[in-house]
């Protein structure tokens, strides 16, 4: 069981637009920065968003990131086949004084 | 670019030992705090343990005891001293560099594999 949730899977059409939400706590997501990272099957994790909201050079605006309270979301408009991936959310938790990634999240662009 | 490269993993009995390690380069590493991250097998990610540049460390509740994190700053890499093996210990491990403002990761090695089993 993750300390941040994350829907398992979500799905959508090419072009289309999809969200994928990340829930804490005070703890972590409500006090803490969140970044979110795409895995493609086979590869290493890389870097979507940062501070909850920044994108890195080199990803493009299609990737949009929020957070409100204790809860973040990560947004994908004009989806493409390339998007399928699993993302993860992440924060530090200042109770457990580590890390805590949610459990991830399959997108599947139908 | 930043570069991080794992090596070390491989097949080990329950009860064994093993150590990670990681080189970096393209950045001046004494300056970084490093992390490990492992994924289970069809499993998600999993912090293990942070080292800050000034040497201070986290673990896991999950490994604390048995993993240690640990850095050469003179030949720019990271380690992960792995004691008491188990089999649900067996993931690919991931080396990633923190932001240069310690709010998170930002680069990630290509992994190495441990495998535990009898």
């Amino acid at each position: 069981q993750s300390v941040l949730t994350q829907p398992p899977s979500v799905s959508a059409a090419p072009g289309q637009k999809v969200t994928i939400s990340c829930s804490g706590s005070s703890s972590n997501i409500g006090n803490n920065y969140v970044s979110w990272f795409q895995q493609l099957p086979g590869t290493a994790p890389r870097l979507l968003m940062y501070e909850d909201n920044k994108r890195p050079s080199g990803i493009p605006d299609r990737f949009s990131a929020s957070k409100s309270g204790t809860s973040a979301t990560l947004g994908i408009t004009g989806l493409q086949t390339g998007d399928e991936a699993d993302y993860y959310c992440v924060s530090w938790d200042t109770s457990l004084s580590g890390k805590v990634f949610g459990g991830g999240t399959k997108l599947t662009v139908l | 670019e930043v570069q991080l490269v794992e090596s070390g993993g491989g097949l080990v009995k329950p009860g064994g030992s093993l150590t990670l390690s990681c080189a970096a380069s393209e950045f001046t590493f004494n300056t970084y705090g490093m992390n490990w991250v492992r994924q289970a097998p069809g499993k998600g990610l999993e912090w293990l343990s942070s080292i800050t540049s000034t040497n201070y460390k986290y673990s896991a509740d999950s490994v604390r005891g048995r993993f240690t994190i640990s850095r050469d700053n003179a030949k720019n890499s990271l380690y992960l001293q792995m004691n008491s093996l188990r089999a649900e210990d067996t993931a690919v491990y991931y080396c990633a560099r923190e932001t240069w403002n310690d709010r998170g990761i930002d680069y990630w090695g290509q992994g190495t594999l441990v495998t535990v089993f009898s």
